[in-house]
């Protein structure tokens, strides 16, 4: 099955400054790959998603990149504001015919930013 | 514009319990899965139900079982619980066909 990999664990920025945030993907099949964010007692939300037929995603200060060769992807912050401290997703699903075989996801970042 | 609504919230259960986790949406989607969450583990799928009437194993299956009661909603279900089962439950749901997954708040469960 997927196997993902996230890092760092924890990350610590200066208010302003940007984050990345990186993860690795197992299975050369996976071809969707979300990014979510968990504030505390909340459930995760989607923030930004890229497909495997597209390099790079952004929205706003948000920017997600896709190394297919190296099944790599990263999510990119800039300019970071306090309320962006929460933990970090990010997950990759493979291509079911369907999509309903669930997502596998990293362990999480926590983004803590520094006012 | 509820979503996904989870009961209950908190949960405490003594070991061999046993009791169902719901879980409701309003998006009309066909697909329903419920994960679990743990310090440094990331989520982990317990099991997923791609439509109505169907029902499969996730990751981690041992010790729960689910039931598809109708488009609607998703149940979940610890016959005997277990300290390892102490954890927070999420449920999500999706259109099939489509990848975005909407998720609820969560069920913290403790098992003493």
């Amino acid at each position: 099955g997927e196997n993902v990999e996230q890092h760092p664990s924890t990350l610590s920025v200066q208010e302003g400054d940007s984050a990345v945030i990186k993860c690795t993907y197992s299975d050369s099949a996976s071809n969707y790959f979300p990014w979510y964010k968990q504030e505390l007692g909340k459930g995760p939300q989607l923030i930004i998603d890229i497909r495997s037929n597209v390099g790079e995603k952004k929205d706003q200060r948000i920017a997600v990149t896709l190394n297919k060769t190296a099944k790599h992807f990263s999510l990119h912050i800039t300019e970071t504001q306090p309320e962006d401290s929460a933990v970090y997703f990010c997950a990759a699903k493979g291509n079911s015919g369907g999509g309903a075989d669930g997502l596998t996801f990293g362990k999480g970042t926590h983004l803590i930013i520094q006012p | 514009n509820a979503g996904v609504t989870q009961t209950p919230k908190f949960q405490v259960l003594k070991t061999g319990q046993s009791m169902t986790l719901q879980c409701a949406q309003d998006m009309n989607h066909n697909s329903m899965y419920w994960y679990r969450q743990d310090p440094g583990m990331g989520l982990r799928l317990i099991y997923y139900s791609a439509s109505e009437g169907t029902t499969d194993k996730g990751e981690v299956p041992n010790g729960y079982n689910v039931s598809r009661l109708n488009k609607r909603e998703f149940s979940l279900r610890l016959e005997s619980a277990a300290p390892s089962q102490t954890s927070v439950y999420f449920c999500a749901s999706s259109e099939l066909g489509r990848t975005e997954a909407f998720f609820g708040q969560g069920t913290r469960l403790t098992v003493v």
